[in-house]
């Protein structure tokens, strides 16, 4: 079975502060996503990496950053956090390439709350 | 503009009964549909998929889409519910190409009465 971990699945951080949210897949899929979740809004593309050290922004990038040193772990960094970070984020891989089939392995999700 | 829309927020069924979730979707190109599925706590699970051939598609746990493309619609379904179908549903259109550029609706939220 695909594994993709989140390391923290609770945090409670003060506005201001550096956050770090890890993510490691154990399927040597070449694709990881950050996806940020919220109610009524579904799922939206913070970044996504195609290759090692390689990162394309998504939908809602701004706030955030991305480091991946290594083809099996991918960072979620909040230079700076804000209340309104507060929110489930989901991490995710994939196999490149067409005929992959597209499918995305999700992390069971990480609830940030921003105090 | 591609979007992905499901019409109902939150949907409740009784155990034993059928059920079906809407989707619709605006794309321009041949799109590739998914349905996820997430258990309270926990992240998305795949249920099934649909690029081309036959439009019925059968997926996991005993659940199935239908692609019109007429109508733009992939509506899951499933003859007869479980109390463990209780869960948050996605519909996702995306190009066959690219994962990166796949969308998702807002999600349906299915209770299920005992």
């Amino acid at each position: 079975d695909v594994k993709v971990t989140q390391s923290s699945r609770y945090l409670v951080k003060r506005t201001g502060e550096k956050v770090f949210l890890e993510c490691v897949q154990d399927m040597d899929h070449e694709n990881m996503f950050w996806y940020r979740q919220d109610p009524g809004l579904g799922l939206r593309l913070i970044y996504f990496s195609y290759d090692v050290k390689m990162k394309e922004k998504g939908d809602i990038p701004e706030g955030y950053s991305v480091s991946r040193e290594k083809k099996e772990r991918f960072s979620l960094i909040l230079e700076s956090a804000s209340t309104n970070q507060t929110s489930m984020y989901l991490c995710a891989s994939s196999f490149r390439g067409a005929d992959s089939g597209n499918t995305i392995y999700f992390g069971e999700g990480s609830w940030l709350t921003v105090v | 503009a591609q979007s992905v829309t499901q019409p109902d927020i939150h949907i409740t069924v009784s155990e034993g009964a059928s059920l079906e979730l809407r989707c619709n979707y605006s794309y321009g190109a041949t799109p590739y549909l998914f349905w996820y599925v997430q258990s309270p706590g926990q992240g998305l699970q795949l249920l099934l998929k649909y690029f081309s051939g036959d439009t019925l598609v059968q997926g996991i746990k005993g659940f199935e889409a239908e692609f019109k493309r007429s109508q733009s619609s992939f509506n899951l379904r499933k003859p007869s519910v479980h109390w463990s179908d209780a869960a948050e549903y996605f519909c996702a259109v995306g190009p066959y190409s690219s994962a990166s550029k796949i969308i998702f609706g807002s999600g349906t939220r299915l209770s299920i009465r005992p």
